[in-house]
């Protein structure tokens, strides 16, 4: 079975200091792995993706096969970064399509 | 403007009816899906297509029916099978079901029991 773990539901931090939302999975094969996010009263929405290997709004995540993990990282956390964040999981070979989100971190970064 | 419409935004249902939300989108995409969310939880996925004429049960299919006889059009029959319905139900496309395809989201349709 696929699962998504993200072991804090709220995380909160000082602007300009370092964040990171934690993301375990568990999955038999090789995941694609993404990172959503809701800001307020707006659509849950893509922030960024395992494949794509990019840089979106200062965050990174790396995959870590070895751990299981797609930490969310941003060396300098703004206020704007203020949001519910979820990993999420699609099936690539093994259950192809199928998609596991975890419950989500609420970031807060307070001035 | 391209985007997903969840239709009603609110919607109440007394006990023993079925009720069906409506989702739309606009962006010709082959793949859709429906998440139920309840407070303090995540997205659980209850059905997903993946192409026309085509569905999956997902993880908490019970109680709940769907039908996808157009491509843009994946609408969700919340039974009297299904015993605690209110829940906040989100709809979403992807261009295709493949694993890098990211998922775009409606604002969601939010049921509750009279």
């Amino acid at each position: 079975a696929q699962r998504v773990t993200q072991p804090e539901k709220l995380l909160s931090v000082f602007k300009g200091a370092p964040v990171e939302l934690k993301c375990n999975y568990s999955y038999s094969g090789s995941p694609e792995l993404f990172w959503y996010v809701q800001y307020s009263r707006q659509r849950l929405q893509l922030l960024l993706r395992h494949i794509s290997r990019e840089s979106i709004k200062g965050f990174t995540a790396d995959l870590n096969k070895g751990e299981t993990s797609f930490h969310l990282k941003k060396p300098f956390a703004q206020e704007e970064d203020s949001a519910m964040y979820y990993c999420a999981l699609k099936g690539f070979c093994t259950n192809a399509g199928k998609s596991t989100f975890g419950d989500g971190t609420t970031l807060t970064v307070k001035p | 403007d391209g985007g997903i419409t969840q239709s009603p935004k609110y919607l109440f249902r007394k006990e023993g009816q079925n009720v069906t939300l409506s989702c739309e989108q606009n962006l010709n995409h082959d793949a859709m899906y429906w998440y139920r969310q309840d407070p303090g939880q995540g997205l659980r996925l209850i059905y997903y297509s993946q192409i026309v004429n085509d569905f999956q049960k997902g993880d908490i299919a019970e109680g709940y029916s769907v039908s996808r006889e157009k491509k843009e059009s994946f609408p969700l029959t919340v039974t009297s099978a299904q015993k605690n319905p209110t829940a906040f139900y989100l709809c979403a496309s992807s261009i295709g079901a493949g694993g890098f395809q990211p998922q775009h989201f409606g604002d969601g349709t939010r049921l509750s029991i009279l």
